[in-house]
C-alpha cells in the first residue's frame, strides 16, 4: 500500500534562517506532488506541484521553493524564512492518471 | 476558474443531532467533487468522492450527492458522535484544472456530548 511521510513533524525557526521540509512517497512511482500551506484557522493554499522529477510549477510567488530531486520526493525550501511563512504545510500525492488526493500528516512552523 | 464555497462555521451540534455542511462550486467542464475531513492537528483524509452527476459518495455514515444542476455536493450525516468534531473541506479537481484540487474554506464542526 502507498503511504506519505512528512519530516519534521514541527519546526521552530528565526526569522531569517533557512528551511527545508521533505515529503518521501512509498509504494507508488511517478506520482504527482504537491505542497500546500494552511494559515492558522484557514483554508489550504496551494504552493506548489511537480508531474516528474526536476518539474516545479509555482502557484503563489513568495520567498519560498521546491524541488524534486527524485521520483518520490518533493522539497520545500527557503533561504531566509518570514513570520508570515508560520502556518501547517501539507504535501499530497496523486497516483499518475488519478485525480484523488493522498495527504500527508504535515509540518507545522513557527517563525519567531 | 474553479471556485467551491462552503458554509462558514463553527457548526455545533449535539450529539446524534443531524448534521448538514453546504458546498457549491464553479467549474469548467465535468470536476470531481470531494470531501476531506481534518481532525485536530492532523493532515487531511478523503472521507468521500463523486466523479459524475447524480453520483453519491459515502463513507462512515457521511453521503454527499453530486447534483449537477444546483452545482452542489453537500455533506449530511444521520446521528454525528462526538468523534465527527474535525474540520470539513469541500474540493473539486478536474476540468480545466487537470488534477489541481480547488478547496472550500473549510467548515469546523463541534459536536458536544
Amino acid at each position: 500500500s502507498q503511504t506519505i511521510h512528512q519530516w519534521p513533524a514541527t519546526l521552530v525557526q528565526p526569522v531569517g534562517s533557512p528551511l527545508s521540509l521533505e515529503c518521501t512517497v512509498e509504494g507508488t512511482s511517478n506520482p504527482n506532488l504537491y505542497w500546500y500551506r494552511q494559515a492558522a484557522g484557514r483554508g489550504l493554499q496551494l504552493l506548489f506541484y511537480s508531474v516528474g522529477i526536476g518539474q516545479i510549477s509555482s502557484e503563489v510567488p513568495q520567498n519560498l521553493s521546491a524541488s524534486r530531486p527524485q521520483d518520490r520526493q518533493f522539497i520545500l525550501s527557503s533561504k531566509k524564512l518570514l513570520l508570515s511563512d508560520s502556518g501547517f504545510y501539507l504535501c499530497a500525492w496523486v497516483a499518475g492518471g488519478g485525480e484523488t488526493q493522498y495527504f500527508g500528516p504535515g509540518t507545522r512552523l513557527l517563525v519567531l | 476558474g474553479n471556485s467551491v464555497t462552503q458554509m462558514e462555521g463553527p457548526v455545533t451540534l449535539s450529539e446524534e443531532a443531524f448534521l448538514t455542511i453546504n458546498c457549491t462550486y464553479t467549474a469548467t467542464g465535468y470536476p470531481s467533487l470531494f470531501w476531506y475531513v481534518q481532525y485536530p492537528g492532523e493532515g487531511l483524509q478523503l472521507l468521500l468522492k463523486a466523479t459524475k452527476a447524480d453520483d453519491k459518495g459515502s463513507n462512515k455514515g457521511f453521503e454527499a450527492t453530486y447534483r449537477k444542476e444546483t452545482t452542489s455536493f453537500h455533506l449530511e450525516k444521520g446521528s454525528v458522535q462526538v468523534s465527527d468534531s474535525a474540520v470539513y473541506f469541500c474540493a473539486l479537481s478536474g476540468g480545466a484544472a487537470g488534477n489541481k484540487l480547488t478547496f472550500g474554506g473549510g467548515t469546523r464542526v463541534l459536536v458536544k456530548p
